[in-house]
């Protein structure tokens, strides 16, 4: 199956500073991307969806200016969480689907970041 | 609005039961439906997708079924063993698109399951 990557999959920061996850797609072109949050033992709660070269859709409640995302080609995309707080602390993971197979998404292996 | 629910939120088996995990949901215009598996500080494994005109999927061990009309899907799980402890999720695809021509998939609360050898 297709195969998502999640960079990096785990990252300490002080509060106030800014972290940059990246999301690939290894070995497809993934025309949609979603970003998730799970808080721990609860479910995936859907932050945004971005599409190659266009602005991502922030779900209601999700601060864009917050959580800055970047879906810069059909292989990458970026979540940018600026200026941390502690209740960022969260496991992010993406998901990518692509047109050949647009029944699925395929999941990368998330991100843990701890904000101290 | 679509709300996913979950039953039991944990189990605990012993080696070689049967069981059956349960998945509900508030709307019945789904797409889909998709059964994933998350092991601890993990991503997701999908395990079965089950189309909205489907009733159930197979895999090896695992058997997913679907009642669109009634808003539930099963995972039965045969002869469990002790690789099988994760917590499994359910999701559905709504059969609408955002203004941005994307689809969401909304999750179920999961299931913690633990079979113990």
């Amino acid at each position: 199956g297709a195969v998502v990557s999640q960079h990096p999959s785990w990252v300490i920061c002080k509060s106030g500073t800014s972290v940059k996850i990246e999301c690939r797609s290894l070995d497809f072109q993934a025309t949609t991307m979603f970003w998730y949050r799970q808080f721990p033992k609860q479910s995936l709660m859907l932050m945004a969806t971005s599409n190659e070269g266009s602005k991502a859709t922030y779900e209601q409640g999700v601060e864009k200016d917050k959580f800055l995302i970047n879906h810069a080609s059909l292989t990458l995309s970026t979540l940018t969480v600026t200026s941390a707080h502690p209740e960022d602390s969260s496991f992010y993971i993406c998901s990518a689907r692509f047109e050949r197979s647009p029944y699925e998404q395929y999941f990368g292996p998330g991100t843990r970041l701890t904000v101290t | 609005k679509q709300e996913v629910t979950q039953i039991p939120a944990a189990l605990s088996v012993p080696e070689g039961e049967n069981l059956v995990l349960n998945c509900s949901f508030t709307d019945s215009a789904i797409y889909n439906l998709q059964w994933f598996r998350q092991d601890p500080g993990k991503g997701l494994t999908s395990l079965l997708l089950i189309q909205s005109s489907q009733r159930e999927q197979t895999s090896g061990r695992l058997n997913a079924s679907l009642d669109k009309s009634s808003g539930r899907s099963t995972l039965y799980i045969a002869a469990s063993q002790p690789g099988d402890s994760a917590t499994y999720l359910c999701a559905v695809r709504e059969l609408t698109t955002t203004t941005s021509g994307t689809y969401k998939y909304i999750f179920g609360t999961g299931t913690r399951l633990k079979v113990l050898a």
